[in-house]
């Protein structure tokens, strides 16, 4: 089975402060995607990144930043973390290729900036 | 942009009832899935269809192409069923592998 797996399940931090979430997978998926999800919104695409040291911007990409230097490794980085990036995050991957292939989800990290 | 609209954003129901989840779409796709999150947040796939019909124990999912519109049914509910469910589709269009969300129907099964 594919695993997603996200650093933390619940995280606090400060306004201002740099925050990093992590996320690894393991079935060696090209593409590797950051969402966030608000109530009342859904879900909506931050990053994502379709290879190693690639990422394209998604709906929502102001105030983050990521980073993929190993296949198996998305990084997303809030460079000055503001109370309205609180929020839950899900990171997820897939193949590559011409053809949609599904995306496998991590469990999430509710991140609360205070 | 509303290209993906799910019906009804709440719904309960008791325990056994037939249960009908509609997603509609305004953009060509190449494929539809239905993805189930449970109340600790973690998303799996549940059906992932570009026609006809799929069923997998007591959910099935349906697709009409030409209408643009998607159901998920669960029947014989069950408290466990309890999660929201979402629409997502591949937009022809979008980059690769990117999805469109729909806002998800939270489904609440009472014993």
């Amino acid at each position: 089975d594919v695993k997603v797996t996200q650093s933390s399940r619940y995280l606090v931090k400060r306004t201002g402060e740099k925050v990093f979430l992590e996320c690894v997978q393991d079935m060696d998926h090209e593409n590797m995607f950051w969402y966030r999800q608000d109530p009342g919104l859904g879900l909506r695409l931050i990053y994502f990144s379709y290879d190693v040291k690639m990422k394209e911007k998604g709906d929502i990409p102001e105030g983050y930043s990521v980073s993929r230097e190993k296949k198996e490794r998305f990084s997303l980085i809030l460079e000055s973390a503001s109370t309205n990036q609180t929020s839950m995050y899900l990171c997820a991957s897939s193949f590559g290729g011409l053809l949609y292939q599904p995306q496998h989800f991590g469990d999430g990290t509710r991140l609360s900036i205070l | 942009k509303n290209e993906v609209e799910q019906s009804p954003q709440n719904l309960t129901a008791q325990e056994g009832e037939f249960i009908t989840i509609n997603c509609s779409y305004s953009v060509g796709i190449s494929a539809l899935h239905w993805l189930q999150q449970h109340p600790g947040g973690g998303i799996v796939s549940l059906f992932m269809l570009s026609s006809g019909k799929k069923k997998h124990g007591r959910l099935i999912a349906t697709i009409n192409i030409q209408e643009k519109h998607s159901s998920l049914h669960i029947t014989a509910s069950h408290p466990r069923d309890s999660a929201v469910y979402i629409c997502a589709v591949v937009d022809y269009g979008g980059s690769q592998g990117n999805l469109i969300f729909g806002k998800g129907t939270k489904l609440s099964v009472k014993p």
